[in-house]
Order: C-alpha cells, then structure tokens, then sequence
C-alpha cells in the first residue's frame, strides 16, 4: 500500500522561503520519478516538478525555474521541493505525486498535500 | 505552454453519458502518446483514471473510456452515477522545456 505524506506547508511572507517534503511507505523514491503538483485555490492543476528516480536530472516548469528545487534524501526517503523567493502567486496546496510511467506523466499516486499561503 | 482547454462544465441525468473534451496543440496532445485523466472530488487528491490516452489503470470502471483525435483527446464516461459528479483534468506531455501540461478542468454535474 504506497501512501505519500507532505507536510512544510503553512503561513509565509513574500519574498521569503520554505521547504516542503513528502515522506513515503511502500515506496522507494530511489526507484521512482516523483513529482511535485500544485493546486492554487478554487483553480486547476499546474505540473511544478519532477525528479528522476536516481536523482540524477531534475525539471522545472517554466513559471518556478530558477525559484524551486527539487531533491530528496535517499538515506530518509523523503522528497523536498524548496521554495525561494515566495510569490503571491505560489500560494496553493502543494501535491507529491509518483510517476508510474518513468516520466510519462502516469500520476498514479498523490498524496494529501500541503497548503502555502502566501501573506504579509 | 499553455493550459490545455476544456468545456468549464458538463451536466446530464444519471445513466446517460457524456464525453469532456481536451484541445491542445502539436506541442502537447497532438505530438504526446502520454495523455491521462484525473477524477477530483472536493477537498480531496486527483485519482488517475486513464494513461497513455486510452489505457484504465486497474479497479477504474469500465466506464471511463478515452480517446484521441488530432490535437484534441476526450474523456467519456458512460452510464452516469451521482459519485461520477466531480472535477475532471486531462493531462499531456510536451515537447517544451515544461514537461507536462494539464487542462483548465470540467466540472461534471450529475442532475
């Protein structure tokens, strides 16, 4: 049963910065190409970033690179995405989501998510 | 890149069908063999419902059943049931440096 939980989430001013992670059971990030997914209020779903399975590439969308990292701690099993810079616009729940097709975009499991909110 | 368009809303009484539709581009549908289909209910996380545009992944219904035409893919769900009612997303690949796209979402309302 592969359950993925988030957590990081929470109240943050512009400008500043937060780490998100996503911790895993019965998945191994080591084997797998995870994603980040994010959600702004009452909107649609926004593709942010993904990780291939041995750490070794990393992809960003267009509207966070050079603003948010992905990487993960092998030794933890656990998958961060790193936020800079924090904007208005970031505000959103944020999903960790498995690729089940090695960068196919086969989302097949998600977790929870965490909420940024965005305020001064 | 784009979000991918889609129908804000799709109503119909239940045990009828209706079909959401998906419009792209060459870049993204037209040009991707990876196009799938997520199920929202409020306040929860996206269920996979259908990969590489026409695939179900396993315990999904028989009635959710997709396809794709040029630059645009569909998502039919037949037989309609009141817990059909939800948020639907498509999503593709792209052939830009964003990698994947997902659409603006249907809302489907069972009457």
């Amino acid at each position: 049963q592969v359950q993925l939980v988030e957590s990081g989430g929470g109240v943050v001013q512009p400008g500043r910065s937060l780490r998100l992670s996503c911790g895993a059971s019965g998945l191994t990030f080591s084997t797998n190409v995870m994603h980040w997914v994010r959600q702004a209020p009452g909107k649609g779903l926004e593709w942010v970033a993904a990780l291939w399975y041995d750490g070794s590439r990393h992809y960003y969308a267009d509207s966070v690179k050079g603003r948010f990292s992905i990487s993960r701690d092998k030794s933890k099993n656990t998958l961060y995405l790193e936020i800079n810079y924090l904007r208005a616009e970031d505000m959103a729940m944020y999903y960790c989501v498995r690729d089940g097709g090695m960068l196919r975009g086969l989302f097949d499991y998600w977790g929870q998510g965490t909420l940024v909110t965005v305020s001064s | 890149q784009s979000a991918l368009t889609q129908p804000a809303s799709v109503s119909a009484s239940p045990g009828q069908s209706i079909t959401i539709s998906c419009a792209g581009s060459s870049s993204d549908v037209g040009g991707s063999d990876y196009v799938s289909w997520y199920q929202q209910h409020p306040g929860k996380a996206p269920k996979l419902m259908i990969y590489d545009v026409s695939n179900r992944p396993s315990g999904v219904s028989y009635r959710f059943s997709a396809s794709k035409s040029g630059n645009t893919a569909s998502l039919t769900i037949s037989g309609l049931l009141a817990e059909d009612e939800a948020d639907y997303y498509c999503s593709s690949s792209t052939s830009g440096t964003t990698l994947f796209v997902f659409g603006t979402g249907t809302k489907v309302t069972v009457l």
